[in-house]
């Protein structure tokens, strides 16, 4: 059970806008930034946001961030199919003294 | 450009313990400024924050994992380790090293490893 909480599978079609949160508590998200994920299908997590709501350079911006007091979210427009992929968030927890990570979410384009 | 890369035994058996190591290339681990750091990924599932090295040799572990985990460093080498002993079946997976601008900000990754615990 991981300490943030994404929801395990999320789809769309392609163009459209898809929304993936990231929920958790005072301790972890309520205090520290918040920093996404990109896992294309057998390969290694990628950056895909850092600090809530910034892209690292090469991110289209269609990808982006943001975060609400206890909850992080992250959107994706224009979908496009080669966006499959797990979606993970993580952050630092000052109550478990140690970074801690959504479970991850399954974006299929359908 | 940084790029990690890991290395060790992809099968190690139960009780024993699991080492490996991270490459590092374009850049210096005693460049200040970052945590290099381990994580895992059972199969199947969410990722999972091992522990890392900063600052010259100052470690911080998971406390789930504290007790087994050792990570070390070989600045000579650019090359940081992880080591995890007494390990079981649990602890098959894909391990991962990062570079962690701090905290949870992971860029680069290495490819990743997987390490299967044999009984």
């Amino acid at each position: 059970q991981s300490v943030l909480t994404q929801p395990p599978s999320a789809s769309g079609t392609p163009g459209q806008r898809v929304t993936i949160s990231c929920s958790g508590s005072t301790s972890n998200i309520g205090s520290n930034a918040v920093n996404w994920y990109q896992q294309l299908p057998g390969t290694a997590p990628k950056l895909l946001i850092y600090t809530n709501n910034q892209r690292p350079s090469g991110v289209p911006d269609r990808f982006s961030g943001s975060k609400s007091g206890t909850s992080a979210s992250l959107a994706i427009s224009g979908l496009q199919s080669e966006d499959e992929a797990d979606y993970s968030c993580a952050t630092w927890d000052d109550r478990l003294n140690g970074v801690v990570f959504g479970g991850g979410t399954k974006l299929t384009v359908l | 450009q940084v790029q990690l890369q890991e290395s060790g035994p992809g099968l190690v058996k139960a009780s024993q313990t699991l080492s490996l190591t991270c490459t590092v290339s374009g850049g210096s681990i005693s460049s200040g400024g970052y945590y290099w750091s381990w994580i895992r990924q059972h199969p199947g599932k969410g990722l999972e924050w091992i522990g890392y090295i900063y600052n010259s040799g100052s470690t911080y572990y998971n406390p789930s994992l504290k007790s087994r985990v050792t990570i070390s460093e070989d600045t000579s080498k650019n090359q940081f380790s992880l080591k995890l002993n007494s390990v079981t079946a649990a602890d098959t997976a894909v391990y991962y090293c990062a570079r962690d601008r701090g905290p949870s900000w992971f860029d680069p990754w290495g490819q990743g490893t997987l390490v299967t615990v044999s009984s």
